[in-house]
């Protein structure tokens, strides 16, 4: 079957660095993008990896190995307005169609 | 431009009823994509649009769900003999083209409550 795996909840404190890990299971595979959602908001988009390695986008970063099925997105210097559900979507089966997991909540405290 | 807009923004309906909801991408994206969000879940894949293109429906539910396109511009998810299963928030997407797939431009969705 097709899946993809998230941690439900990760908290953590202003200034830290927190690593939201994905595995995915599915049929296809052509890249891993990820989403951040604030309460009642709407999805935006975060990043994009297509081939493995890291890619850097200020303070966040999201890595992906192809191999392993297996990515992560890094958010560092965490900040209160960081508290959202992240989610990772798999454009696999086919071109546009996007599976996403059911999504982190980041909890960033004082 | 302005973002992707979504109308209504909350729909009440009975069960039974038929619902229509409706999306405004913004202007010159060619890709439409309509998902659903339950309470506390990720979003599920519903429809995509490309250009002039057939529409991959394969993630409408039932045979209850259906949705159209006027050229690249509005969209219309319908949804028919509303069931209390069908309550959740209907968002859709848009992206560039269909080499952007992969970076969507999300609307703020319709919440659906059918009672």
């Amino acid at each position: 079957g097709q899946s993809l795996e998230q941690p439900s909840e990760v908290t953590a404190v202003e200034g830290a660095i927190v690593q939201i890990n994905c595995t995915y299971q599915t049929s296809g595979f052509y890249g891993l993008s990820w989403y951040q959602q604030h309460d009642g908001g709407a999805p935006t988009f975060l990043s994009y990896n297509a081939l493995d390695g890291l890619e850097e986008t200020g303070r966040f970063s999201s890595f992906l190995s192809r191999s392993d099925s297996y990515g992560y997105l890094l958010l560092q210097e965490l900040q209160m307005k960081d508290s959202a559900s992240y989610f990772c979507a798999v454009l696999g089966d086919s071109w546009g169609k996007f599976q996403f997991g059911a999504g982190t909540q980041v909890v960033v405290t004082p | 431009g302005a973002g992707v807009s979504q109308s209504p923004s909350n729909k009440v309906t009975e069960k039974g009823k038929d619902v229509e909801l409706r999306c405004d991408p913004i202007s010159g994206h060619t890709a439409l994509y309509w998902y659903r969000q339950r309470l506390g879940q990720g979003l599920e894949f519903l429809i995509y649009f490309q250009g002039n293109s057939a529409p991959d429906k394969s993630g409408l539910p039932s045979d209850r769900f259906s949705a159209e396109r006027t050229g690249e511009s509005v969209s219309t998810l319908t949804i028919q003999r509303t069931q209390q299963e069908d309550s959740a928030v209907y968002l859709c997407a848009s992206s560039s083209n269909r080499d952007r797939a992969y970076e969507q431009y999300f609307g703020p969705g319709t919440r659906l409550t059918v009672t």
